[in-house]
């Protein structure tokens, strides 16, 4: 299957700081890339959806301005948690999909907020 | 009536046994139909994929479509430990559409 991989795998910032996650399709052109949370024991829940070279589309409840969701190439996503707060704790997914319907998940990143 | 509804669990089998895992939907605009495997603190792995309703074997795994009862299967025959993790039906109504997730069902393989 297509490879996708998120940076960093974990990282830990102070209150207040912001925090950016690339997410890269690594062998295929990713059209479409997809942002998730998942909190533990739970079900993974879509944050946005965004196209390269379009703005993000963020699902109900997801604020745009303290999630910044780029797009910027056929490669490469990347998530902003703007002036993060511990209650944004998570652990972070991508999911890239190409030319098909399959969508491919990077490994994710767990996000730590002191 | 959810949307998706599947077998909470969590479900433990012994090594060697065959794994039933299902999942029903009442949407029938879904078109596509997929499982994948999520590890502990890892991202979600593809593991089966189709459009069309019967059965797709790949290895150990074989996934079953049936859309007009609208349920589906993935069955693993020779069960393994590394097969313990927690699985996710997923589908969507188009192409282009976002997915739509089972809770997830965990299940453990005991040596």
């Amino acid at each position: 299957g297509a490879v996708v991989s998120q940076h960093p795998s974990w990282v830990i910032c102070k209150s207040g700081t912001s925090v950016k996650i690339e997410c890269r399709s690594l062998d295929f052109q990713a059209t479409t890339m997809f942002w998730y949370r998942q909190f533990p024991k739970q079900s993974l829940m879509l944050m946005a959806t965004s196209n390269e070279g379009s703005k993000a589309t963020y699902e109900q409840g997801v604020e745009k301005d303290k999630f910044l969701i780029n797009h910027a190439s056929l490669t490469l996503s990347t998530l902003t948690v703007t002036s993060a707060h511990p209650e944004d704790s998570s652990f972070y997914i991508c999911s890239a999909r190409g030319s098909s319907y399959e969508q491919y998940f990077g490994p994710g990143t767990r996000l730590t907020v002191t | 009536q959810k949307e998706v509804e599947q077998d909470p669990g969590p479900l433990s089998v012994p090594e060697g046994a065959i794994v039933s895992l299902n999942c029903t939907y009442s949407n029938s605009a879904f078109q596509y139909f997929m499982w994948y495997r999520q590890y502990s603190r890892k991202g979600p792995e593809l593991l089966m994929y189709t459009y069309s309703s019967g059965n797709k074997e790949d290895g150990r795994f074989t996934a079953q479509v049936d859309k007009s009862s609208k349920y589906i299967s993935l069955f693993i025959r020779d069960s393994q430990p590394s097969d313990s993790a927690t699985y996710l039906c997923a589908f969507l109504t188009g192409a282009n559409s976002k997915l739509t997730f089972g809770k997830g069902i965990t299940l453990s393989v005991r040596p």
